[in-house]
């Protein structure tokens, strides 16, 4: 079936450091791919997302490409903020399964001054 | 505002004693869902709807019911509700139900069951 393996965490960096938040799949055909936020205490909110191979999804300096041959979607940030503290969830649709959004188990990121 | 509310948010309650979460959304979308979120699992879908009067179960639907009586509302039922259900449940919906459109979540309701 679908699966989505993401990097455990926790992950802990200085602000202004870079960003990587591996993320790999495993689909038949040609699924969907997302990040979602979690901010503490809140629900989740769609980051980012791409839709077929070799798109790039991009919102608030996040940027996360689907690239096929290795079946991955790493998110990556150039330079985080405190404010990026948050739990990331990578997230995949499959065409056939009526919107069914199969996760990751989750990465929490703290970023620290 | 556009959003997917729940009711409550915080819940204790004990083994067995029915109970009903609430999900309302204001969007006129068409599908929604209900997952629930634990350490080490992530999200799990339990249940969804493609449109009133139809549902269909999820990855762990075991315990859980549902109904979609009107397009806005979808509440998750537990008839006998039981620790292993303690847990951090989310509503979400979408406007058609397709890999392409965005789901919307709503805040999540944290159930604890003693």
């Amino acid at each position: 079936g679908n699966s989505v393996t993401q990097m455990e965490g926790p992950v802990t960096l200085s602000e202004e450091a870079f960003l990587t938040i591996n993320c790999t799949y495993t689909a038949t055909g040609y699924p969907s791919l997302f990040w979602y936020v979690q901010y503490p205490g809140e629900g989740l909110q769609l980051l980012l997302k791409a839709t077929k191979a070799d798109d790039k999804g991009s919102n608030k300096g996040f940027e996360a490409t689907y690239r096929k041959e290795t079946t991955s979607f790493h998110l990556e940030k150039g330079s985080v903020q405190v404010s990026d503290s948050a739990v990331y969830f990578c997230a995949l649709i499959y065409t056939g399964t009526a919107s069914k959004l199969t996760f990751g188990t989750g990465t929490r990121l703290q970023v620290t001054l | 505002e556009a959003q997917v509310t729940q009711n409550p948010r915080y819940l204790i309650t004990v083994t067995g004693k029915k109970l009903t979460v609430t999900c309302s959304q204001n969007m006129n979308h068409e599908y929604m869902s209900w997952y629930r979120q634990d350490p080490g699992l992530g999200l799990r879908q339990i249940y969804y709807s493609m449109n009133v009067e139809v549902t269909d179960k999820g990855d762990v639907p075991e315990g859980y019911k549902v109904s979609r009586k009107e397009k806005r509302n979808f509440p998750l039922i537990l008839e006998s509700p039981s620790p292993n259900q303690t847990s951090l449940y989310f509503c979400a919906s979408s406007f058609g139900g397709t890999s392409t459109d965005t789901q919307y979540f709503g805040p999540g309701t944290r159930l604890t069951v003693l």
